[in-house]
């Protein structure tokens, strides 16, 4: 079976970096993406990954290795507005998206 | 860039009711559409697979005489929650692909409350 694991919930402190680990198990792979999504909003765009690395976009930065089926999402100097859920998400054989259950991320002052 | 709305953002109907969504690809076509599901403190759920001009492919468990698609255009697809019941009240997110494969953008969504 398709399968995206991360972890439920994270507590990070302002100003401090957080990484949110993403392991997958899907049939074909066309990318893995990070999201970020806010109490009762749509998702939102923050990565694309489909060949192994690290990209970095500003404060973020998405990593994957292919061969070991793992993702992390780096957020750097963190602000009180990344407060919000990260989903992963792995795009199959199919092109359909494939969703991990996301990661609450809790930030304190 | 690729821009896409949902009407209406929010609405609340009575049980036994039908509520009509609309999503729409505002500055690009969209030949595929999808449509989510998400239940509170739950990721979202895959509920259908719209193409445009052709009958909507819809995951297991999703009843597809309860949750029409239509995507009539290449800029609009529709879902009608039909006989609504207090347990569809959920956010419906569509989202649609865009040229390349891997590109999906994302509607605000629509909270449905069926009381």
């Amino acid at each position: 079976g398709q399968n995206i694991d991360q972890p439920t919930e994270m507590t990070a402190t302002e100003g401090a970096i957080v990484q949110i680990n993403c392991t997958y198990q899907t049939s074909g792979f066309n990318g893995l993406f990070w999201y970020q999504q806010h109490a009762g909003e749509a998702p939102t765009f923050l990565s694309y990954n489909v060949l192994d690395g690290l990209e970095e976009k500003g404060r973020f930065s998405s990593f994957l290795s292919r061969s070991k089926g793992y993702s992390y999402l780096l957020l750097k100097e963190l602000q009180m507005k990344d407060s919000a859920s990260y989903l992963c998400a792995v795009m199959d054989s199919n092109y359909q998206l494939i969703w991990g259950a996301g990661t609450k991320l809790i930030i304190k002052p | 860039g690729a821009v896409v709305s949902q009407h209406p953002s929010w609405v609340i109907c009575k049980s036994g009711t039908s509520v009509k969504i609309e999503c729409r690809s505002l500055d690009f076509q969209a030949t595929t559409m999808f449509w989510y599901r998400q239940f509170p403190k739950q990721s979202l759920m895959l509920m259908a697979t719209s193409n445009e001009g052709s009958k909507a492919t819809y995951e297991q468990g999703v009843e597809k005489d309860k949750f029409l698609i239509n995507h009539a255009s290449l800029t609009l697809s529709t879902l009608t929650v039909t006989s609504a019941h207090p347990e569809d009240s959920s956010f419906y997110i569509c989202s649609a692909r865009g040229l390349r494969d891997y590109e999906q953008y994302f509607g605000p969504g629509t909270r449905l409350t069926v009381t």
